[in-house]
């Protein structure tokens, strides 16, 4: 178990550019969460995958941001013309394919600045 | 739609002194509730959960918390506080759809000498 991995840890680029963050879950977690995390926040729910399905995506913040988990291990995370306001950090997390209540093991995240 | 709320945003605590983190949920059904702590530049580390059972649930690092239906609270304890265990602390409640979390905002422990 060498725990959720993401790369990268940090991200500085410039407004306008685009960005994608990978994560790498626990081998055998079939689910997916990505959060997002403000300065003086809790993290935020983005999105979530079981296996390769995007089953809910409604909390993603705008059209500019999109995910994906093409073979249902690595996932992704996308943002298409950066702004200031992107400016946090990108966590992720797995989880087994048990029951609530089973605990969502969380990457280092990627830290974005956006100049 | 669920909610947590931390009141405290900061908390100062002599070491060997005790400590609580306050934490209030709303949840329309059975809450399960987590306490998460993060230190700087690092994810989040599960101390404990509560989904069922004995109110009084035990984590690691020595800190334990109490399930009170008729407050809504999940306060999180530790008897004697280290200088290791500055850092900031999330509680977290369960949706049942997906299991996603909401956070509270957090409280940040400090740890005076």
């Amino acid at each position: 178990d060498t725990g959720v991995s993401q790369d990268p840890r940090h991200k500085i680029t410039k407004r306008g550019q685009n960005v994608t963050f990978r994560c790498d879950p626990i081998s055998e977690h079939n689910r997916l969460y990505w959060y997002r995390q403000t300065l003086g926040q809790g993290p935020e729910f983005l999105t979530y995958f079981q296996n390769e399905a995007q089953l809910e995506k409604s909390r993603l913040l705008s059209d500019r941001f999109s995910a994906e988990r093409p073979k249902g291990s690595f996932s992704t995370l996308e943002i298409q013309r950066t702004e200031q306001g992107d400016s946090a950090m990108y966590l992720c997390a797995s989880r087994t394919r048990g029951g609530r209540a089973d605990t969502q093991y969380f990457g280092p995240g990627t830290r974005l600045t956006v100049l | 739609a669920q909610s947590v709320t931390q009141p405290d945003i900061h908390i100062t605590v002599s070491e060997g002194a005790s400590l609580e983190l306050r934490c209030n949920y709303s949840y329309g059904a059975t809450p399960y509730l987590f306490w998460y702590v993060q230190s700087p530049g690092q994810g989040l580390q599960l101390l404990l959960k509560y989904f069922s059972g004995d109110t009084l649930v035990q984590g690691i690092k020595g800190f334990e918390a109490e399930f009170k239906r008729s407050q809504s609270s999940f306060n999180l304890r530790k008897p004697s506080v280290h200088w290791s265990d500055a850092a900031e602390y999330f509680c977290a409640v369960e949706s049942s759809g997906y299991s996603t979390l909401t956070f509270g905002k957090g409280t940040m422990l400090l740890v005076s000498p």
